[in-house]
């Protein structure tokens, strides 16, 4: 059965350093792997996505993610957080045949930077 | 603006008094889902529509329901609210292009339900 996991319920770092969000799946055949963030009061809003081709996928407010196939994971990844990319970051993956688009979603990972 | 507009926005009522939480847009998207997101669990689908008058359950349907008479319009019904369905709401929209598999959601802003 098709599911996300996300390891870390908050991940901390100061402004200006490296951040990651760690994501890990298990799919049956080709995954098709989604980044969303949700900051206060607001709805999901997409970052990034893998469907194939390069490793490594880059996305809205210099966000990037690497896919790696041999460790099934998929983490989010910005050279140099800032105070404003503090919110809800979620991981999800496509499940079911490519025609119904069902997604399911991690449990979500808090990112807070601190100044 | 293209967006998915969810209302009310915030909502108290009180155990068996139906209610509907209404989602609409302007992107002329075929898909349309609802979410429910809960501390520790993340989103879990409740419904989606693939289409007009085209539904399907999600992984928590119990105590929902919903209808897709018009593409724009996808609400969600709960007949008999009870303090289970304490949540935040979310609904979600997207071009469905067959195939694909990877179709962006565009989500609306929540709806906070709380059931008494």
């Amino acid at each position: 059965a098709q599911s996300v996991a996300q390891p870390e319920d908050q991940v901390n770092v100061a402004e200006g350093n490296p951040l990651t969000v760690k994501c890990t799946y298990s799919v049956s055949g080709n995954p098709y792997l989604f980044w969303y963030v949700q900051y206060p009061n607001r709805g999901l809003q997409f970052l990034l996505k893998y469907i194939t081709g390069d490793n490594l996928v880059k996305g809205s407010y210099g966000f990037e993610a690497e896919f790696n196939k041999s460790q099934t994971s998929f983490h989010l990844k910005k050279p140099s957080a800032l105070v404003s990319d503090s919110a809800l970051y979620f991981c999800a993956v496509r499940r079911g045949s490519y025609n119904t688009d069902k997604l399911i979603f991690g449990t979500g990972t808090r990112l807070q930077v601190f100044p | 603006e293209a967006q998915v507009t969810q209302n009310p926005r915030y909502l108290i009522t009180v155990t068996g008094k139906k209610l509907t939480v209404t989602c609409s847009q302007n992107m002329n998207h075929e898909y349309m889902s609802w979410y429910r997101q809960d501390p520790g669990l993340g989103l879990r689908q409740i419904y989606y529509s693939m289409n007009v008058e085209v539904t399907d359950k999600g992984d928590v349907p119990e105590g929902y329901k919903v209808s897709r008479k018009e593409k724009r319009n996808f609400p969600l019904i709960l007949e008999s609210p009870s303090p289970n369905q304490t949540s935040l709401y979310f609904c979600a929209s997207s071009l469905f292009v067959v195939g694909s598999g990877a179709n962006v959601l565009t989500f609306g802003a929540g709806s906070r339900l709380t059931v008494l």
